[in-house]
């Protein structure tokens, strides 16, 4: 299976950091993205890990341990238009599966 | 480019009406992927094109479901006899070529009820 895990929700105040974290199976993995959904919107895409280590990219960092099967993305000075849910989602070698997505809000 | 465009942006039909939603890829972009999201959860993989040709379709997609791509550009989803289980966000993605490592964009969706 391909199976993708992340929790469910998370909450978190405005100008805090917050880390949302991803496991997945490691057979057949490829990359790893992150997408960004509002609410009764389409995912866009925030960014995209296929090597170890850290991609930083403004406020928006992710990591990814390919040995662990594992990633996270770190957001920094929240605002409340950070609001959202946020999809992991992996690349096997032909098809991208999500996870169900972390809802994310953030308080003032 | 005006991105991914699906239609209709909102479908209702009755229990056991067949429909049938289209989506235009960005141009360029062989690669395309239809999801189903409920609320709530993440999109839910059904179907991969590559060009024409149907690489991969999920086991959730049962046999009322059926997709094509038949030039390789647009596609359909066509949903025969559909139930209230099938009310969802219908999602279309497209990728450009080169490795799965490509970005996909998304469509705004086909949302379905079915009353």
């Amino acid at each position: 299976g391909q199976n993708i895990d992340q929790p469910t929700e998370m909450t978190a105040t405005e100008g805090a950091i917050v880390q949302i974290n991803c496991t997945y199976q490691t057979s057949g993995f490829n990359g790893l993205f992150w997408y960004q959904q509002h609410a009764g919107e389409a995912p866009t895409f925030l960014s995209y890990n296929v090597l170890d280590g850290l991609e930083e990219k403004g406020r928006f960092s992710s990591f990814l341990s390919r040995s662990k099967g594992y990633s996270y993305l770190l957001l920094k000075e929240l605002q409340m238009k950070d609001s959202a849910s946020y999809l992991c989602a992996a690349t096997f070698p032909d098809k991208l599966i999500f996870g169900t997505g972390t809802r994310l809000q953030v308080f003032p | 480019d005006t991105g991914v465009s699906q239609n209709p942006r909102h479908k209702i039909t009755k229990r056991g009406q067949n429909v049938t939603f289209r989506c235009d890829p960005i141009s360029e972009h062989n690669r395309l992927y239809w999801y189903r999201q409920t609320l709530g959860q993440g999109p839910e993989f059904l179907t991969y094109f590559q060009n024409e040709a149907q690489l991969e379709k999920s086991r959730l997609l049962s046999d009322r479901f059926s997709a094509e791509r038949p030039k390789g550009s647009f596609s359909t989803l066509e949903i025969q006899r559909t139930e209230q289980g099938d009310s969802a966000m219908y999602l279309c993605a497209s990728s450009p070529p080169g490795t799965m490592n490509t970005e996909a964009f998304f469509g705004q969706g086909t949302r379905l009820t079915v009353v």
